[in-house]
């Protein structure tokens, strides 16, 4: 099955900084690759995604890009905000139901 | 609309109980998942549901556990007997226009078992 692996486990950024998280991806057959947040205590929230035939999308602060050839996707958010202190999950799917989850990223920013 | 809806929002039960975990997925909304959550294991889809028919539950961790979905706003995730190691928080989710579309989560159920 598709395995993610997602890093860093923990960043810590001060506030105004940017934070980039990397997954990678086993199965060439996946094209979708969504990303939640999840605030302490919260459920996941989906905050950006990107299909298999666009390489970059962003959405104000943040921005996720696609590199099919190595099978890696990053998300990335600029001028960072306390708010922005959350876990990350990315994901991946072949287009079918089923998400594959990353372990996780524990965001840290510092005022 | 409500979101998601999930209940009850905590339990603590003893090992040996059945436990029940409801959802109301949005309405219209024709895919429902449950998800468990474990620091361990992190976020593990246990079951899929599409048009109220199980599609996959290869992810349902032995026979104590057993979901079904009645009708298109409402499903439950039981557990029968309980054991310490299910504790965890269990989400369950909705996606309307097809799988690989947004799955809104709901606001979980924190399942201790003692």
């Amino acid at each position: 099955g598709e395995n993610v692996e997602q890093h860093p486990s923990t960043l810590s950024v001060q506030e105004g900084d940017s934070a980039v998280i990397k997954c990678t991806y086993s199965d060439s057959a996946s094209n979708y690759f969504p990303w939640y947040k999840q605030e302490l205590g919260k459920r996941p929230q989906l905050i950006i995604d990107i299909r298999s035939n666009v390489g970059e999308k962003k959405d104000q602060r943040i921005a996720v890009t696609l590199n099919k050839t190595a099978k890696h996707f990053s998300l990335h958010i600029t001028e960072t905000q306390p708010e922005d202190s959350a876990v990350y999950f990315c994901a991946a799917s072949k287009g079918d139901y089923k998400l594959s989850f990353g372990a996780g990223t524990t965001v840290t920013v510092r005022a | 609309d409500a979101g998601v809806i999930q209940s009850p929002r905590h339990e603590v039960t003893e090992m040996g109980q059945e436990v029940t975990l409801r959802c109301k997925p949005i309405s219209g909304h024709n895919s429902l998942f449950w998800y468990r959550q474990t620091m361990m294991r992190g976020l593990e889809l246990l079951i899929y549901f599409n048009n109220n028919v199980p599609i996959d539950d290869s992810g349902m961790p032995e026979d104590r556990f057993s979901a079904k979905m009645p009708n298109a706003s409402f499903s439950t995730l039981k557990i029968q007997p309980s054991e310490p190691r299910d504790s965890a928080v269990y989400f369950c989710a909705s996606s309307g226009q097809g799988p690989t579309y947004e799955q809104y989560f709901g606001p979980g159920t924190r399942l201790t078992v003692t």
